[in-house]
């Protein structure tokens, strides 16, 4: 079945690079995205990346896709306060409209 | 164009009631998705309706079921809560449902708590 795993927890200085991690395990998914939470809001699309892509860069957001390793990445550069959230990676099924999540990164950022 | 709207924001019911929320699309968006988020299983599929009718489904009990009106706006409904049925759902919209540029663009959640 399909499973997306992050790890938990990230803190970083402001300033600072910031790298998120993905791995997924559906191979056939079309479209990998990053979302956003902040506290008591919805889900905020970042960005999202085509499976036949490496990388895709928007501003400061840089994501990596590893499709033989099935690895997905979120790199934010000069991070923010206002960065600070939950990331939550997720991959699409192909055949309809449904994404299957990870359980979230907590993004701590301190200044 | 306005974001997705979900009504109520916040619920609260006890168990053995019913519950309907609530979820008006992006004008023109004919897809719309449910999703539960709860800090236990995190964020779970719950079903999409694509023009009035339910294309997919995830795994959950018979409880849980939804409707898609002909403006798009869709309805979710929960009979018989449980106390585990306490969570946020959120709602998502896109254009078609599938293709290059569609992406879920999700409102900001009803948080029902069931006592």
């Amino acid at each position: 079945g399909e499973d997306v795993e992050q790890s938990l927890f990230l803190s970083v200085r402001e300033g600072d690079s910031s790298v998120i991690n993905c791995t997924y395990t559906d191979s056939s998914s079309t479209y990998l995205y990053w979302y956003k939470q902040e506290p008591g809001a919805g889900l905020q699309l970042l960005t999202y990346i085509f499976s036949n892509m490496d990388m895709k860069q928007d501003q400061r957001l840089t994501v990596l896709l590893n499709k033989k390793d099935k690895h997905l990445s979120l790199r934010i550069a000069d991070t923010q306060t206002g960065d600070s959230a939950i990331y939550f990676c997720a991959e699409d099924d192909n055949a309809g409209n449904m994404l299957t999540f990870g359980g979230g990164t907590r993004l701590m950022v301190k200044p | 164009k306005a974001g997705v709207t979900q009504t109520p924001r916040y619920l609260i019911k006890t168990r053995g009631q019913q519950v309907t929320l609530s979820c008006s699309p992006i004008s023109g968006h004919r897809s719309v998705s449910w999703y539960q988020q709860t800090p236990g299983q995190g964020l779970q599929f719950l079903f999409e309706y694509f023009s009035e009718t339910q294309r997919n489904k995830g795994n959950f009990p018979g409880r849980f079921s939804g409707r898609q009106f002909s403006n798009s706006r869709s309805e979710m409904n929960v009979s018989t809560l449980e106390l585990g049925d306490s969570a946020l759902y959120l709602c998502a919209s896109s254009s078609l449902g599938r293709g290059l540029t569609d992406t879920q663009y999700f409102g900001p959640g009803t948080r029902l708590t069931v006592l």
